[in-house]
């Protein structure tokens, strides 16, 4: 099962809007609503940010939201703050009843 | 609060066997399953397997089938990874992670803290 694919890094400056794209094949994001987020800082656990493609758990900023569009889906990230500068990681269920992760991508706040 | 404790960092030498724990709170302990994952130094997240603590019904990454053995103790909320022979490739950080699927809903959530595994002749 190979890795979804993540830009390495993007970086914005505050209060821009960036988008990190992941994708995968119709095996896995394409073929399920089963797309989630996590945001990891460094020495930190990886937390939970979307899930289901589209949806927020709650205490996640608003600013935080995601889409699909066939094999692609796409994490954006609004009014950047400093805060948010961390690594960002999608996740699919795939159809041989497995997960797979993203690479992963490091977000720099200019 | 919802929790997943893990036990603590290990240092062990190539060959030697090694089972960390993942002990859940807060919450109904079979309700959900348990996922296991793998970060290596400065590397990303993969994802290894997962059990169900209400049957130990196990699924692994074919990656990871056949080198680490994953199960739990319902009784004490408690999910184990291990290894009968470690590598020095096993060095990383291994996470577990609370997982939903079902109800037309998949997550990850939430993390344990880590364990850190060493393995250095």
């Amino acid at each position: 099962q190979s890795a979804l694919t993540q830009p390495a890094s993007v970086s914005g400056s505050p209060g821009q809007s960036i988008t990190i794209s992941c994708t995968g094949t119709s095996s896995d994001v394409g073929g399920y609503n089963y797309v989630s987020w996590y945001q990891q800082h460094p020495g930190k656990a990886p937390k939970l940010i979307i899930y289901d493609v589209t949806k927020r758990p709650s205490g996640v900023s608003n600013r935080f939201s995601g889409s699909k569009s066939g094999n692609t889906a796409s994490l954006t990230i609004s009014g950047l703050q400093a805060e948010d500068e961390a690594g960002y990681y999608c996740s699919s269920y795939t159809s041989s009843t497995t997960w797979v992760f993203g690479g992963g991508t490091k977000l720099t706040v200019l | 609060e919802v929790q997943l404790v893990q036990s603590g960092a290990e240092v062990k030498k190539p060959g030697e066997s090694l089972r960390i724990s993942c002990k859940g709170s807060e919450y109904g302990f079979t309700n959900y399953w348990i996922s296991w994952v793998r970060q290596m130094p400065g590397k990303g997240l993969e994802w290894m397997g997962r059990i169900d603590p209400s049957d130990s019904y196990t699924n692994y990454s074919p990656s990871f089938q056949g080198h680490v053995t994953i199960s739990a103790d319902k009784s004490i909320s408690t999910a184990y990874l291990q290894w009968s022979s470690l590598k020095a490739s096993d060095t990383a950080m291994y996470y577990c992670a609370r997982l939903l699927f079902g109800y037309s809903s998949n997550w990850f959530d939430p993390w344990g803290q880590g364990t850190l595994v060493t393995v250095s002749s």
